[in-house]
């Protein structure tokens, strides 16, 4: 069965530092990927996604993300945090031809210090 | 274009009632799918619906139950309700089932 990992469950950074949140899935089929932010008392809000193509991808609010098929991960990056994207980070991956269902990781609570 | 809508927002119900949530999709969307989201589970898929056939379900009790209609509004039912159904109770529309998932805000359940 699918499943996605995320390593951390908090991550606490300064203000202005960089970031990185990790994901890692198992799948042995063509995959989808996505992260999406949570906050306070709100739904999900995509962030960014692969599809095909480049395995660097450019989301909202000055995040990216790099696709890498072989240590099948897809790392969600920030290069300088502010104190606004303090939320819930998850990421998710829906299986090709395989019913299609999507499958979330546990979630990192990013916490940005002032 | 309007977002996908939750009905209703905040919900307290006792053990042993049942509880009917709505959600209305995204103007185009005709997949929808529900999902439990608890401080010690995480997100938990329930089921998904596309143009009004259940295509995939989670592992969840048969008290939880959906549908769709024409219109590709949702409603899911829990019957029965335990404590342990207080839940964050999210729905997600997209295009198709291939494409990206847009979330509503969500339906707080409260069970006493």
């Amino acid at each position: 069965a699918q499943s996605v990992t995320q390593l951390d469950s908090q991550v606490p950074v300064f203000e202005e530092a960089p970031v990185e949140l990790r994901c890692n899935y198992s799948s042995s089929v063509s995959v989808y990927l996505f992260w999406y932010v949570q906050y306070p008392n709100q739904g999900l809000q995509l962030l960014l996604k692969y599809l095909s193509g480049s395995t660097l991808v450019k989301g909202i609010n000055g995040f990216e993300a790099e696709f890498n098929k072989s240590q099948t991960s897809f790392h969600l990056r920030k290069p300088s945090v502010h104190i606004s994207d303090t939320a819930e980070y998850f990421c998710a991956v829906r299986e090709l031809n395989t019913g299609n269902q999507f499958y979330f990781g546990t979630g990192t609570s990013l916490t940005v210090i002032p | 274009k309007a977002g996908v809508t939750q009905t209703p927002r905040y919900l307290i119900k006792t053990r042993g009632q049942q509880v009917t949530l709505s959600c209305s999709p995204i103007s185009g969307h005709r997949s929808v799918s529900w999902y439990q989201q608890t401080p010690g589970q995480g997100l938990q898929f329930l089921f998904e619906y596309f143009s009004e056939t259940q295509r995939n379900k989670g592992n969840f009790p048969g008290r939880f139950s959906g549908r769709q209609f024409s219109n590709s509004r949702s409603e899911m039912n829990v019957s029965t309700l335990e404590l342990g159904d207080s839940a964050l109770y999210l729905c997600a529309s997209s295009l198709d089932p291939d494409y990206e998932q847009y979330f509503g805000p969500g339906t707080r359940l409260t069970v006493t």
